[in-house]
């Protein structure tokens, strides 16, 4: 069964206090993972999709990382701004279907 | 990348009613996805949605009780049928596009 795990749940940080997230999964012939922003009352906005063990995307103060079990979002020195729930994502091999995890909950406090 | 509008941003239904949710994207797409979104709970796909065909359901989803329409290339309608308290969820629209995925805001449904 195609899965995917979050932690932490909840992260709270200081502004330029650098972290990472976290996203395992177990998936019949990956298709992508994908990397969501959802704030509060809105849709998930894209961030990134990852493709192949080792590949890296970056974008601002966020990167992204693939291992063959995992991906790391990684949050180098956040702002407050940065506040949201980060989702993360899969598409099984032959599917068209997204398959997410519950995401991680994170607070830059200022 | 696409741009999905989506109505009504949020509802408060009285149980045994129904809602019909629209999805209207600004170009022309071949598929569309429902998703729901339980407090608490992942995301999780209700039915894919093409264009001159039936909707395609997951397991656990019955077109009974979410029925969908696709008419055309840029619009598609799910009805949440017969609610009760535990439909409460937001329900979001999704199309896919060059880089990924893209949503729709969602409508946020309560049931009383």
């Amino acid at each position: 069964e195609d899965q995917v795990t979050q932690s932490p749940e909840a992260l709270r940080l200081q502004e330029g206090e650098s972290s990472s997230l976290n996203c395992s999964y177990t998936v019949s012939g990956l298709r992508g993972l994908f990397w969501y922003r959802q704030d509060p009352g809105k849709g998930p906005e894209f961030l990134f999709t990852l493709y192949s063990a080792g590949e890296e995307k970056e974008k601002e103060r966020l990167k992204a990382t693939l291992t063959k079990k995992e991906s790391f979002l990684h949050i180098t020195a956040p702002k407050p701004e940065d506040s949201a729930t980060y989702l993360c994502a899969v598409r099984p091999g032959g599917s068209e279907k997204l398959v997410f995890g519950k995401g991680t909950k994170l607070t830059v406090n200022p | 990348s696409a741009v999905i509008s989506q109505k009504p941003s949020r509802d408060i239904c009285q149980r045994g009613t129904s809602l019909t949710i629209q999805c209207q994207v600004d170009s022309q797409v071949t598929m569309m996805f429902w998703y729901r979104q339980q407090p608490g709970q992942s995301l999780t796909l209700i039915a894919t949605a093409n264009q001159g065909s039936e909707a395609t359901y997951e397991s656990g989803f019955v077109i009974d009780k979410f029925p969908i329409s696709r008419p055309n290339l840029t619009f598609s309608t799910l009805t949440v049928s017969n609610m009760s308290p535990e439909d409460s969820s937001i329900y979001l629209c999704s199309v896919r596009t060059g880089l990924g995925y893209t949503f729709g805001s969602g409508t946020r449904l309560t049931v009383v």
